[in-house]
């Protein structure tokens, strides 16, 4: 069975640094981008950008480029997406997705991120 | 930057058929997948490549392109296909885009 297991909530003060993680297991890690996807409160979803976890080459949203990055490590089948120094206005729903050729698609069940003083 | 533009509510009587549209201007040479996403759970595909439908998707789904726009068709619709769609594709570039979604209330 395919899955993507995400971690769990985060609650974090601005300025702090934060790091996501996304586990795929039941197929082969490497051979579908992951995609990170961030729905914020009550909004619709904003597609962040990907990572070819065979080579860790990334292609970002320009809304998003400067402001995450997007990591993997193949050895583990895990995806990562971080920031640096977060802001209230990253207070959303995170997604990881895969996606490949046909109907293979698959969600993970998101992270919740809380940014707040 | 590239945009998706969907109507941001639908409105159908149960038994009624849905028209959920999607324009873009590179959607005559990249496909668009659709997505259903209910209250507080993760989006689902419900077509992919314009018009395929995956396995364990109802039959009452269906999509349909024509130049510039896309449509998600829902025939026969029903209380629970209630949800907010979203369609997605990509840009020359490949870089993915979501449209701003579309609720899809049933009456």
């Amino acid at each position: 069975e395919v899955q993507l297991v995400q971690s769990g909530a985060e609650v974090k003060k601005p300025g702090e640094s934060l790091r996501i993680s996304c586990k795929g297991s039941g197929y082969s890690f490497t051979s579908y981008w992951i995609s990170w996807v961030r729905q914020m409160p009550g909004k619709g979803l904003e597609w962040m950008g990907r990572i070819d976890p065979s080579d860790s080459y990334t292609n970002y949203s320009p809304s998003f480029q400067g402001h995450v990055t997007i990591s993997a490590d193949k050895s583990i089948s895990t995806a990562y997406l971080q920031w640096s120094s977060l802001k209230a206005s990253d207070t959303a729903m995170y997604y990881c997705a895969t996606k490949g050729l046909g109907d293979f698609d698959y969600w993970g069940q998101g992270t919740l991120v809380t940014v707040s003083s | 930057s590239y945009e998706l533009t969907q109507p941001p509510s639908v409105s159908v009587s149960p038994g009624q058929t849905a028209r959920i549209t999607c324009s873009g201007d590179a959607l005559p040479k990249q496909y668009a997948y659709w997505y259903q996403q209910k209250p507080g759970q993760a989006p689902v595909l419900v077509i992919y490549k314009d018009s395929e439908r995956p396995s364990g998707i109802p039959e009452r789904f269906s999509g349909s392109s024509s130049g510039t726009t896309v449509t998600l068709t829902i025939s026969g619709v029903q209380a629970e296909d209630e949800a907010d769609y979203y369609c997605q594709s990509a840009d020359s570039s490949g870089t993915e885009v979501f449209g701003g979604g579309t609720k899809l209330t049933v009456l």
